[in-house]
């Protein structure tokens, strides 16, 4: 049983281009998440989803950060422009809404931006 | 606001010795307090979790403790070994309140020495 899939696994980026990580939750979860860590901050919680319908995205640092979930089995985080403060780890997770707050991981996306 | 306070931020302690972890969070109405391991460069791990109405529950080495009245929930690792060397987080919700939203403590960074 496949988990959380995220791509791409490592990103390095130029300040000032556009970046897009992608997230396939675990089959059959209504829930997702997309967290992002720092030692500064720990864990964030940026944005989550239910039933492809954005919740609460109170934790979007500013209007670079977009993310979308066009369908229950793809969703993608978009920082535009990126900047080197955005550099962390992005981490997606998902639940199954019987147990919504039972969230699991996937490996993260480690972004760097020069 | 809510908020969960995790303590202590390390934590070293010989192989075989027990290690006990302490949080503390604010919203009453919190119902559900998962456990995270994360290893270095991995993703968090679910490792135990516990609900407002139980107040202890034990799987194998680890357990994790719940008082509602104070407002407080733990975690026991008994007979440590070096490969629970990780961070741990805590986490609180109110679900549905929240509809899964996890609040996360600042992490605890263990060691344990051979």
């Amino acid at each position: 049983d496949a988990g959380v899939i995220q791509s791409p696994r490592h990103e390095v980026t130029e300040m000032g281009q556009e970046v897009t990580l992608r997230c396939k939750p675990i089959s059959g979860h209504d829930y997702l998440f997309w967290y992002r860590q720092t030692m500064m901050r720990g864990l964030e919680l940026l944005i989550y989803f239910n039933n492809n319908v954005p919740i609460d995205d109170s934790g979007m640092p500013e209007d670079r950060f977009s993310a979308k979930m066009p369908n229950a089995s793809f969703s993608t985080l978009k920082i535009q422009p990126s900047e080197p403060r955005d550099s962390a780890v992005y981490f997606c997770a998902s639940s199954f809404g019987g147990r919504a707050d039972t969230q699991y991981f996937g490996p993260g996306t480690r972004l760097t931006v020069l | 606001g809510e908020n969960v306070e995790q303590h202590p931020s390390t934590l070293s302690v010989q192989e075989g010795d027990s290690a006990v972890i302490k949080c503390t969070y604010s919203d009453s109405a919190s119902n559900y307090f998962p456990w995270y391991k994360q290893e270095l460069g991995k993703r968090p791990q679910l490792i135990i979790d516990i609900r407002s109405n139980v107040g202890e529950k034990k799987d194998q080495r680890i357990a994790v403790t719940l008082n509602k009245t104070a407002k407080h929930f733990s975690l026991h690792i008994t007979e440590t070994q070096p490969e629970d060397s990780a961070v741990y987080f805590c986490a609180a919700s109110n679900y549905p309140g929240n509809t899964g939203k996890l609040i996360f403590g600042q992490g605890t960074t263990l060691q344990v020495k051979p």
